[in-house]
Formats: C-alpha cells, structure tokens, sequence
C-alpha cells in the first residue's frame, strides 16, 4: 500500500502569508496527487488535482506542484477563509490520504 | 445543481448493521465511479470503497473488507453502504463521493470533485 506523510502536521500563519505545505508518498506516484481543504464540520473541498491542475472556482492562490513522491500545495497569500486543514491524496492505486495540515491563525 | 446527499447514519450496537444512502442529482450518476470516505472524531480522511459507474467492480479497504458492501442503483440515482458486524472504531462521518478523471496522454487522473455532506454513524453500546 502507498503511504502518505505530510509536513508540517500544523502550522500558525498570519493573512498574507506565503504557505507552503509538503505531501511526500512512499513511493512514486507521477502525478497521481489531490490536494483537498477542509474546514470544521463540512465536507472536503477539491482543490487541486493532478498535481498542479487548479480546479474550476478555486482561487489562484492555490497552486500545486511535484512529481514522483514529493510534492508542495502553496497558498501565495494567506486569507482569512483559508484557516482550515489541507489534505494530500494519491490517487495512483486506490486512493490514500495524508494525515492532513492544519493551518491556523497566528 | 450537483449534490450529494447521506443519509441513514445513527446510534447502532457494536455487531449490528446499518444502511447508508447517498442520493445524487444534478449530473449523470450512471457515468461516474463513487466512493466512499470517513472521518473518525478529530481525525483525518479515510478512503472506505469505491465502486465503478455500472457497479461491475468494486474496492474495499482492508479495515472494512468482508464486513461493509459497497453498490448503487442507477435507476434511483443512489449510492449504497451495507455495514455489517459494526465496530467502535467505524464510528465516523461517512462521506460519499463523485470521481472524476482528467485525461491526458492515455492516463486518467482521478479525483474526488464532488463531496456530501456526510452522514453520522456512531458505535456504541
């Protein structure tokens, strides 16, 4: 089974900060990679997709990138609505998620 | 509008069973692979199962595998989670999902687009 690690597993930000986060899985993936927000008590959000495909309504302050097993969801400049937990996902053999980030206010 | 609703979670005995639906409208549900996903107390996504767009084929996860059955009726436009020989540690909101793909060189990269907005399934006695 592939295994997937993120870093950090949280991190304080204020608004207008760059944020970097790290997905890496256990083996290589290509870019079979998902990256997901989610906020307390809803449902995930998709925001990118193969690696580095923006998914339709999705701010372009998202951006994703990597191949292989290390990859990176940045958020260009912090909002107050993207205070949430960001989830990686292979989707190379079934579909594996991230133990998740959580990005909270500094 | 594409929507994804649960349905069917709630308080049962470890050992019972429950029925969870998932009632799709607003696109073809017929033409979509489905899945599955859950989300323990404070804890992080779970992918569960999946099942292809005609239910033909389906994927469990080892920790639910041979106890939870996975299937769909197009006609009704719904989605399935049969949950037998319940445990504490499947207590979690049950997320249903659509799967989407991009193609692109002969690959198809899948993903998870559209979301529910979960249903509760707590095992307790």
């Amino acid at each position: 089974d592939i295994q997937m690690t993120q870093s950090p597993s949280s991190l304080s930000a204020s608004v207008g900060d760059r944020v970097t986060i790290t997905c890496r899985a256990s083996q290589s993936i290509s870019t079979y990679l998902n990256w997901y927000q989610q906020k307390p008590g809803k449902a995930p959000r998709l925001l990118i997709y193969a690696a580095s495909s923006l998914q339709s309504g999705v701010p372009s302050r998202f951006s994703g990138s990597g191949s292989g097993t290390d990859f990176t969801l940045t958020i260009s400049s912090l909002q107050p609505e993207d205070f949430a937990t960001y989830y990686c996902q292979q989707s190379y053999s079934i579909f594996t998620f991230g133990p998740g980030t959580k990005v909270d206010i500094k | 509008e594409v929507q994804l609703v649960e349905s069917g979670g709630g308080l049962v005995q470890p050992g019972g069973s429950l029925r969870l639906s998932c009632a799709a409208s607003g696109f073809t549900f017929s033409s979509y692979w489905m899945h599955w996903v859950r989300q323990a107390p404070g804890q992080g996504l779970v992918w569960v199962s999946r099942i292809n767009s005609d239910g033909s084929s389906t994927s469990y996860a080892d920790s639910v595998k041979g106890r939870f059955t996975i299937s769909r009726d197009n006609a009704k436009n719904t989605l399935y989670l049969q949950m037998n020989s319940l445990r504490a540690e499947d207590t979690a909101v049950y997320y249903c999902a659509r799967t989407d793909a991009l193609s692109s060189s002969s690959r198809y990269y899948y993903y998870m687009d559209v979301w529910g907005k979960g249903t509760t399934v707590t095992v307790s006695s």
